[in-house]
């Protein structure tokens, strides 16, 4: 059965703090995306990964094809990072159909 | 340049009633998709265009539900005979062109908020 899930579901962070957010699936994938949702509903892709190591400023996405396990990591947290973070998955058995998981909501104070 | 774009942003309409939901995806993007995001849930995908090939309708949860794509230009969803539980945000995206494993950026659209009394 194709599954992805995340967690934590939510996440409240003292300005500064570094986060860690986690999505695992069940079988294999060819594509792994995360994305950002803010308040607002505009969705924003910030990586794909189908190996290895990815980073974007502050934003450092992981994933471990073995451990069919992926993290987004926030380094240096800013209220601004406020937001929705989707894991999205495409798996090899699937054809063009992405599943999602529900979403880590993040709050970061100042 | 210009993002994709969705109309209307939002649509009320009452139950039993047709819908249609129109996408305009970035200039030259081969491949889109639609997804739908009911409230407090995650997004599900319902349907995926690339170029001229058959979309992969796969995600589509009942026959009320078709979507139309001409060449790589705007698409439509239409929703027949619209329910309750059809109330969700529709949302577009695009990318540039596919590999066939799906790793290729997607751009969102603002979404259509469709409310069914």
């Amino acid at each position: 059965k194709n599954e992805v899930e995340q967690s934590p579901q939510n996440l409240t962070a003292q300005e500064g703090e570094f986060i860690t957010i986690n999505c695992s699936y069940s079988v294999g994938i060819s594509a792994l995306h995360w994305l950002q949702q803010h308040p607002g509903g505009g969705i924003v892709s910030l990586f794909m990964l189908s190996s290895g190591k990815k980073k974007h400023g502050r934003l450092i996405a992981t994933i471990n094809i073995q451990e069919k396990h992926s993290s987004l990591h926030i380094t240096a947290s800013h209220p601004r990072d406020s937001a929705v973070y989707i894991c999205a998955v495409r798996f090899e058995n699937t054809g063009n159909q992405f599943y999602f998981g529900t979403g880590t909501s993040l709050t970061v104070i100042p | 340049g210009a993002g994709v774009s969705q109309s209307p942003s939002n649509k009320v309409t009452e139950k039993g009633k047709d819908v249609e939901l129109r996408c305009d995806p970035i200039s030259g993007h081969t491949a889109l998709y639609w997804y739908r995001q009911r409230l407090g849930q995650g997004l599900e995908f319902l349907i995926y265009f690339q170029g001229n090939s058959a979309p992969d309708k796969s995600g589509l949860p009942s026959d009320r539900f078709s979507a139309e794509r001409t060449g790589e230009s705007v698409s439509t969803l239409t929703i027949q005979r619209t329910q309750q539980e059809d109330s969700a945000v529709y949302l577009c995206a695009s990318s540039l062109r596919t590999s066939g494993r799906g790793q290729e950026t997607q751009y969102f659209g603002p979404g259509t908020r469709l409310l069914v009394l």
